[in-house]
């Protein structure tokens, strides 16, 4: 079975403050793959990463950043200097590859993320 | 526009009736998912399809439920004799074949029983 839990439900930051939304799954797959999804009052889920499971890379995109550690089975998202623009529910998700995950997402129940002007 | 479409994008019916949604993947996309998504909550899944094969089905998906994807393109999910606990968004998302690629959403059909 996977799991994925975002354990903050919602935070709030004041313009240009950072913010880190911490994910942590579970999976007894040895090779699966992370997923970021923004979704703004719209409705409409935005892709906003894809990593790996055999690549422990970190990245940085402009104001996003994502710290992937294995070890401790997590996959946090930080934004740097948020605008509020950033506002709305991101989902961390998971996909595996045995059967019967292999192919739908697992996600967490999200974080509200409010930037104050 | 070459994104993931999905209509209507809102459907207020009353308990019993039936339900359609439409889905239209980005065209080169073979693989399909629907996910529902009550407030609060992160999607869940309900069915996916290869090609118009469906080829995986969740336990939420009852048998009210049914999802069609007639020659590989677009999907549509029917809901028969809807209940008040139908009430969710139902989010649409397609994607190429390869494991490791990501899928992209539609914008969803909200749908609400009263």
């Amino acid at each position: 079975a996977q799991k994925v839990t975002q354990a903050q439900t919602e935070i709030s930051v004041v313009e240009k403050e950072d913010v880190t939304l911490d994910c942590v799954y579970e999976t007894r797959d040895t090779t699966y793959y992370l997923f970021w999804y923004k979704q703004p009052p719209s409705g409409e889920l935005v892709f906003l990463i894809r990593r790996n499971s055999f690549d422990e890379q970190n990245e940085i995109s402009g104001r996003y950043s994502w710290n992937f550690q294995k070890s401790t089975s997590s996959f946090n998202f930080t934004i740097t200097a948020s605008q509020v623009v950033d506002s709305a529910v991101y989902f961390c998700a998971l996909r595996g590859r045995s059967s019967g995950s292999a192919r739908q997402l697992t996600f967490g129940s999200g974080t509200q993320l409010t930037v104050l002007p | 526009d070459t994104g993931v479409s999905q209509n209507p994008r809102h459907k207020i019916t009353k308990r019993g009736q039936n339900v359609t949604f439409r889905c239209d993947p980005i065209s080169e996309h073979n693989r399909l998912y629907w996910y529902r998504q009550t407030l609060g909550q992160g999607p869940e899944f309900l069915t996916y399809f290869q090609n118009e094969a469906q080829l995986e089905k969740s336990r939420l998906l009852s048998d009210r439920f049914s999802a069609e994807r007639p020659k590989g393109s677009f999907s549509t999910l029917e809901i028969q004799r809807t209940e008040q606990g139908d009430s969710a968004m139902y989010l649409c998302a397609s994607s190429l074949g390869q494991e490791n690629t990501e899928a992209f959403f539609g914008q969803g059909t909200r749908l609400t029983v009263v």
